[in-house]
């Protein structure tokens, strides 16, 4: 079955302390994302991937961390955590082409003290 | 730039048809998504038209899309309970970030 996880899927922490969320996906995709997901804003893409130690910053990078050592692991590094990064947070793979299919992890939702 | 704009709420009767709207600024976008999401879980990509394309259907899904007013429709014939959920709109462009620009949602109510 295809799919992505994500892990932990809930976290509460404060401020300032690193944290690390864990995506895999076992569809071989070479292009992962990591987007965040606040009410009335809809998601927003913070980094995403094109293959394997190729990341690049999306439209809200700061404060985030990614990388991509293996092409089924994208993980998001949160350095020092901070209460405007409380959000729900979907990690997502793509198989780009004419038959583009994307597969979205079912969601951290991340609590910053 | 970049925009994509949605109602925030639809309610149908079920066995209703329901049009979900979708408006978007960038015209150098390529592909249009529809996107599903139930509580508490990821999105699901429904389906997407390419921008040269006016129409696409899908079982009970029908995409709309006129180029020239930047709309784009979601149509979900015979609603059901099921279909009760948040919709999501995305447009994406062929440069060098393949980026998704999202819509905010629209929540769906089906009303038994």
């Amino acid at each position: 079955e295809a799919q992505v996880t994500q892990n932990p899927r809930y976290l509460i922490t404060v401020t300032g302390k690193k944290l690390t969320v864990t995506c895999s996906q076992n569809m071989n995709h070479e292009y992962m994302s990591w987007y965040r997901q606040d009410p009335g804003l809809g998601l927003r893409q913070i980094y995403y991937s094109m293959n394997v130690e190729v990341t690049d910053k999306g439209d809200v990078p700061e404060g985030y961390k990614v990388s991509r050592k293996e092409k089924r692991n994208f993980p998001l590094i949160l350095e020092s955590p901070s209460p405007n990064q409380t959000s729900l947070y979907f990690c997502a793979s793509r198989n780009l082409g004419e038959q583009e299919t994307q597969y979205f992890g079912p969601g951290t939702r991340l609590l910053v003290l | 730039g970049e925009d994509v704009e949605q109602s925030l709420f639809l309610s149908v009767r079920e066995g209703d048809s329901s049009v979900i709207n979708c408006t978007y600024t960038d015209s150098s976008s390529t592909y249009l998504y529809w996107y599903k999401q139930e509580p508490g879980a990821g999105l699901q990509l429904l389906t997407y038209i390419f921008s040269n394309m006016d129409m696409k259907q899908d079982q009970r899904l029908t995409v709309l899309l006129n180029k020239k007013d930047k709309h784009l429709s979601l149509r979900i014939a015979d609603t059901q309970t099921g279909d009760s959920a948040i919709y999501f709109c995305a447009e994406t462009f062929m440069d060098s970030s393949y980026k998704l620009i999202f819509g905010s949602g629209t929540r769906l109510l089906v009303r038994p």
